[in-house]
Protein backbone atom coordinates (compact mmCIF):
# COMPACT_ATOMS: atom_id res chain seq x y z
CA UNK A 1 0.00 0.00 0.00
CA UNK A 2 1.00 3.47 -1.17
CA UNK A 3 2.25 5.15 2.41
CA UNK A 4 3.73 8.00 3.43
CA UNK A 5 5.25 8.67 6.73
CA UNK A 6 6.39 11.83 8.93
CA UNK A 7 8.61 12.24 11.61
CA UNK A 8 8.26 13.96 14.30
CA UNK A 9 4.97 14.27 14.72
CA UNK A 10 5.42 17.63 16.27
CA UNK A 11 8.32 19.66 17.68
CA UNK A 12 9.02 22.53 19.03
CA UNK A 13 11.75 24.94 18.64
CA UNK A 14 13.29 28.49 19.49
CA UNK A 15 13.22 31.10 17.27
CA UNK A 16 16.27 31.39 15.02
CA UNK A 17 16.98 27.70 15.51
CA UNK A 18 17.32 25.19 12.48
CA UNK A 19 15.30 22.11 12.15
CA UNK A 20 14.58 19.52 10.30
CA UNK A 21 11.56 17.45 8.85
CA UNK A 22 11.60 13.95 7.90
CA UNK A 23 9.61 12.20 4.93
CA UNK A 24 9.69 8.34 4.65
CA UNK A 25 7.42 6.86 1.70
CA UNK A 26 6.74 3.63 0.03
CA UNK A 27 5.34 4.65 -3.17
CA UNK A 28 6.86 3.47 -5.95
CA UNK A 29 7.65 4.52 -8.87
CA UNK A 30 6.41 8.14 -8.52
CA UNK A 31 6.47 11.28 -9.94
CA UNK A 32 7.21 14.34 -7.93
CA UNK A 33 7.42 14.88 -4.28
CA UNK A 34 6.15 18.04 -2.43
CA UNK A 35 6.27 19.51 0.69
CA UNK A 36 3.52 22.07 1.38
CA UNK A 37 3.30 24.41 4.61
CA UNK A 38 -0.16 24.98 6.37
CA UNK A 39 -0.90 27.98 8.64
CA UNK A 40 -3.61 26.62 11.50
CA UNK A 41 -6.85 27.65 9.38
CA UNK A 42 -5.63 27.67 6.34
CA UNK A 43 -5.44 25.72 2.80
CA UNK A 44 -1.92 23.66 2.69
CA UNK A 45 0.55 26.02 0.35
CA UNK A 46 3.17 24.61 -1.71
CA UNK A 47 6.64 24.88 -0.71
CA UNK A 48 8.85 22.58 -2.70
CA UNK A 49 8.08 20.50 -5.59
CA UNK A 50 10.66 17.67 -6.79
CA UNK A 51 10.86 15.36 -9.33
CA UNK A 52 12.20 12.04 -8.95
CA UNK A 53 15.68 13.05 -10.53
CA UNK A 54 16.09 15.93 -8.36
CA UNK A 55 18.23 16.04 -5.19
CA UNK A 56 17.55 19.13 -3.99
CA UNK A 57 14.99 22.38 -3.80
CA UNK A 58 15.24 25.72 -2.08
CA UNK A 59 12.84 28.32 -1.34
CA UNK A 60 14.11 31.01 0.34
CA UNK A 61 15.15 29.60 3.94
CA UNK A 62 13.50 26.72 2.57
CA UNK A 63 15.55 23.19 1.53
CA UNK A 64 13.75 20.27 0.79
CA UNK A 65 16.12 16.82 -0.12
CA UNK A 66 15.21 14.33 -2.03
CA UNK A 67 17.15 10.34 -2.23
CA UNK A 68 14.42 8.13 -3.84
CA UNK A 69 17.16 5.26 -3.57
CA UNK A 70 16.16 4.86 -0.04
CA UNK A 71 12.68 6.69 -0.47
CA UNK A 72 13.38 9.72 2.29
CA UNK A 73 13.10 12.98 1.91
CA UNK A 74 13.65 15.78 4.46
CA UNK A 75 13.01 19.73 4.55
CA UNK A 76 15.28 21.77 6.11
CA UNK A 77 14.02 24.96 7.85
CA UNK A 78 16.68 27.41 8.20
CA UNK A 79 17.01 30.84 11.18
CA UNK A 80 13.41 29.39 11.70
CA UNK A 81 11.42 32.47 12.03
CA UNK A 82 7.62 32.66 14.21
CA UNK A 83 6.05 32.42 11.21
CA UNK A 84 7.33 29.31 10.75
CA UNK A 85 4.70 27.72 13.25
CA UNK A 86 2.35 25.36 10.98
CA UNK A 87 2.01 21.92 9.97
CA UNK A 88 4.22 20.76 7.49
CA UNK A 89 2.61 18.19 4.81
CA UNK A 90 5.04 15.76 2.52
CA UNK A 91 2.90 14.44 -0.42
CA UNK A 92 3.95 11.93 -2.70
CA UNK A 93 3.04 11.92 -6.62
CA UNK A 94 2.65 8.50 -7.99
CA UNK A 95 4.15 7.81 -11.61
CA UNK A 96 1.05 8.28 -13.97
CA UNK A 97 0.11 11.46 -11.60
CA UNK A 98 -3.24 10.64 -10.98
CA UNK A 99 -2.89 10.23 -7.21
CA UNK A 100 -1.28 12.49 -4.28
CA UNK A 101 -0.42 10.53 -1.35
CA UNK A 102 -0.51 13.08 1.97
CA UNK A 103 1.64 12.51 4.69
CA UNK A 104 -0.14 13.33 8.31
CA UNK A 105 2.19 15.98 8.51
CA UNK A 106 4.52 17.37 11.38
CA UNK A 107 3.55 20.50 13.61
CA UNK A 108 5.99 23.16 14.05
CA UNK A 109 6.17 25.26 16.95
CA UNK A 110 8.62 28.56 17.31
CA UNK A 111 8.57 30.15 20.51
CA UNK A 112 10.70 33.19 21.02
CA UNK B 1 -6.89 37.65 -8.52
CA UNK B 2 -8.62 36.18 -5.21
CA UNK B 3 -7.41 32.60 -6.00
CA UNK B 4 -9.45 29.91 -4.56
CA UNK B 5 -12.30 30.67 -2.44
CA UNK B 6 -15.07 28.48 -0.73
CA UNK B 7 -18.45 29.05 1.20
CA UNK B 8 -19.42 28.89 3.74
CA UNK B 9 -16.41 29.31 6.06
CA UNK B 10 -18.28 27.04 8.84
CA UNK B 11 -21.33 24.85 8.82
CA UNK B 12 -23.64 23.00 11.94
CA UNK B 13 -25.88 20.39 10.75
CA UNK B 14 -27.72 18.02 11.82
CA UNK B 15 -28.23 14.56 10.87
CA UNK B 16 -29.73 13.73 7.49
CA UNK B 17 -29.66 17.36 6.44
CA UNK B 18 -28.58 18.04 3.23
CA UNK B 19 -26.15 21.03 2.20
CA UNK B 20 -23.72 22.09 -1.18
CA UNK B 21 -20.08 23.82 -0.85
CA UNK B 22 -18.87 26.14 -3.37
CA UNK B 23 -16.05 26.12 -5.00
CA UNK B 24 -14.78 28.98 -7.08
CA UNK B 25 -11.36 29.91 -8.93
CA UNK B 26 -10.32 32.56 -11.00
CA UNK B 27 -7.30 31.16 -12.41
CA UNK B 28 -8.82 29.70 -15.70
CA UNK B 29 -7.42 26.27 -13.99
CA UNK B 30 -8.81 23.06 -15.90
CA UNK B 31 -8.52 20.42 -12.74
CA UNK B 32 -10.28 20.93 -9.58
CA UNK B 33 -10.43 18.66 -6.29
CA UNK B 34 -12.19 18.55 -3.02
CA UNK B 35 -10.58 16.67 0.05
CA UNK B 36 -11.40 15.92 3.74
CA UNK B 37 -8.88 16.92 6.33
CA UNK B 38 -9.69 14.91 9.60
CA UNK B 39 -7.66 14.89 12.87
CA UNK B 40 -4.71 12.74 13.19
CA UNK B 41 -5.07 12.41 8.97
CA UNK B 42 -3.82 12.91 5.79
CA UNK B 43 -5.95 15.05 3.01
CA UNK B 44 -8.03 12.40 1.15
CA UNK B 45 -9.46 13.17 -1.94
CA UNK B 46 -13.32 13.01 -2.16
CA UNK B 47 -13.77 13.86 -6.00
CA UNK B 48 -12.11 15.48 -8.63
CA UNK B 49 -12.59 17.19 -12.05
CA UNK B 50 -10.77 17.21 -15.19
CA UNK B 51 -12.78 19.78 -16.99
CA UNK B 52 -15.50 21.03 -17.07
CA UNK B 53 -18.54 18.67 -17.67
CA UNK B 54 -16.54 15.81 -16.17
CA UNK B 55 -16.23 14.60 -12.68
CA UNK B 56 -14.34 11.13 -11.46
CA UNK B 57 -14.16 9.75 -7.81
CA UNK B 58 -11.40 9.65 -5.43
CA UNK B 59 -10.74 7.88 -2.37
CA UNK B 60 -13.85 8.66 -0.04
CA UNK B 61 -16.17 9.39 -2.77
CA UNK B 62 -19.33 7.40 -0.43
CA UNK B 63 -21.96 10.36 0.68
CA UNK B 64 -20.97 12.38 -1.65
CA UNK B 65 -21.92 13.96 -5.34
CA UNK B 66 -20.33 16.59 -7.23
CA UNK B 67 -20.99 18.97 -10.22
CA UNK B 68 -18.90 20.83 -12.45
CA UNK B 69 -21.48 22.70 -14.56
CA UNK B 70 -18.78 25.81 -14.95
CA UNK B 71 -14.99 25.69 -15.46
CA UNK B 72 -14.62 28.13 -12.86
CA UNK B 73 -16.43 26.30 -10.37
CA UNK B 74 -17.00 22.84 -8.68
CA UNK B 75 -19.78 21.73 -6.21
CA UNK B 76 -19.44 19.52 -3.32
CA UNK B 77 -23.16 17.81 -2.18
CA UNK B 78 -24.00 16.38 0.95
CA UNK B 79 -27.15 14.73 0.67
CA UNK B 80 -28.05 12.96 4.23
CA UNK B 81 -25.12 13.93 6.54
CA UNK B 82 -23.90 11.59 9.04
CA UNK B 83 -21.62 11.92 11.76
CA UNK B 84 -19.17 10.88 10.26
CA UNK B 85 -18.87 13.80 7.50
CA UNK B 86 -17.51 16.29 10.01
CA UNK B 87 -14.15 17.40 8.68
CA UNK B 88 -12.33 19.93 7.33
CA UNK B 89 -13.29 20.22 3.40
CA UNK B 90 -10.81 21.72 0.73
CA UNK B 91 -11.38 22.61 -2.34
CA UNK B 92 -7.57 23.19 -4.82
CA UNK B 93 -7.54 23.65 -8.57
CA UNK B 94 -4.29 22.89 -11.09
CA UNK B 95 -3.81 23.61 -14.52
CA UNK B 96 -2.62 20.47 -16.56
CA UNK B 97 1.40 21.19 -17.08
CA UNK B 98 2.89 18.23 -16.65
CA UNK B 99 3.47 16.12 -13.54
CA UNK B 100 4.57 18.49 -11.52
CA UNK B 101 1.69 20.91 -11.88
CA UNK B 102 1.02 22.76 -8.39
CA UNK B 103 -2.15 22.41 -6.99
CA UNK B 104 -3.55 25.84 -5.29
CA UNK B 105 -5.87 25.30 -1.98
CA UNK B 106 -8.48 27.17 -0.68
CA UNK B 107 -9.34 28.18 3.04
CA UNK B 108 -11.30 25.46 4.05
CA UNK B 109 -14.90 24.95 4.66
CA UNK B 110 -15.31 23.74 8.38
CA UNK B 111 -18.66 21.15 8.48
CA UNK B 112 -19.93 19.95 11.98
CA UNK B 113 -22.83 16.76 11.46
CA UNK B 114 -24.37 16.60 14.82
Amino acid sequence: KNQVEQSPQSLIILEGKNCTLQCNYTVSPFSNLRWYKQDTGRGPVSLTIMTFSENTKSNGRYTATLDADTKQSSLHITASQLSDSASYICVVVNQAGTALIFGKGTTLSVSS
Amino acid sequence: NAGVTQTPKFRVLKTGQSMTLLCAQDMNHEYMYWYRQDPGMGLRLIHYSVGEGTTAKGEVPDGYNVSRLKKQNFLLGLESAAPSQTSVYFCASSRPSGLSYEQYFGPGTRLTVT
